[in-house]
């Protein structure tokens, strides 16, 4: 069974300390995502990448970052985490355009 | 630019009955839609898709869909829902740019359908 893992269910981090959230694939996907999901807005991407080493930035990039290093994972990074950045994560992969995209089952992240 | 409108936030229904989700788009080229579903606790799973060709889109679990070119939408149905399609529905459109369909997609605010007993 095809399956998107991502590292945590539940987070809580301190305002200001970094944060990783972690997303593992094992389709041999080019193509993976980082979306955050709030109520009342729906799904918005954060960054997308499209290749190993490649990435570009989403809708909402401010206060993130990520990393690529390897094919089957993609990393979300909050420099300075704030409490704006409390959200569900969602992290997805695809093997081409218009190929359905698989999701992780979430990371909840709490900043307090 | 694309995007989508859920106009509902929330659509509740009795079980067996009938159930339509509606989803608005905008866009002056052409577009790919999809429909997404999310359990509880539970990460996005593909519903249906419409690329090209037929206006009717049959999908998993009894849902179906229909592209209206003149009218924008792209409504989801089910003629009969259980307490297991309780969930919320998310409508998406494939963001195009000059040089054609790209891999990331726009999602509407999402429905969330409560069939109730």
């Amino acid at each position: 069974d095809v399956k998107v893992t991502q590292s945590s269910r539940y987070l809580v981090k301190r305002t200001g300390e970094k944060v990783f959230l972690e997303c593992v694939q094992d389709m041999d996907h080019e193509n993976m995502f980082w979306y955050r999901q709030d109520p009342g807005l729906g799904l918005r991407l954060i960054y997308f990448s499209y290749d190993v080493k490649m990435k570009e930035k989403g809708d909402i990039p401010e206060g993130y970052s990520v990393s690529r290093e390897k094919k089957e994972r993609f990393s979300l990074i909050l420099e300075s985490a704030s409490t704006n950045q409390t959200s569900m994560y969602l992290c997805a992969s695809s093997g081409g355009t218009n190929e359905k995209l698989f999701f992780g089952s979430g990371t909840q992240l709490s900043v307090l | 630019a694309q995007s989508v409108t859920q106009l509902d936030s929330q659509v509740p229904v009795f079980e067996e009955a009938p159930v339509e989700l509606r989803c608005n788009y905008s866009s002056s080229v052409s577009v790919y839609l999809f429909w997404y579903v999310q359990y509880p606790n539970q990460g996005l799973q593909l519903l249906l898709k419409y690329l090209s060709g037929s206006t009717l889109v049959k999908g998993i679990n009894g849902f179906e869909a229909e592209f209206n070119k003149s009218q924008t939408s792209f409504h989801l149905r089910k003629p009969s829902v259980h307490i297991s399609d309780t969930a919320e529905y998310f409508c998406a459109v494939s963001r195009t740019t000059l040089g054609g369909a790209t891999n990331k997609l726009i999602f509407g605010t999402g429905t969330l359908l409560a069939v109730q007993p």
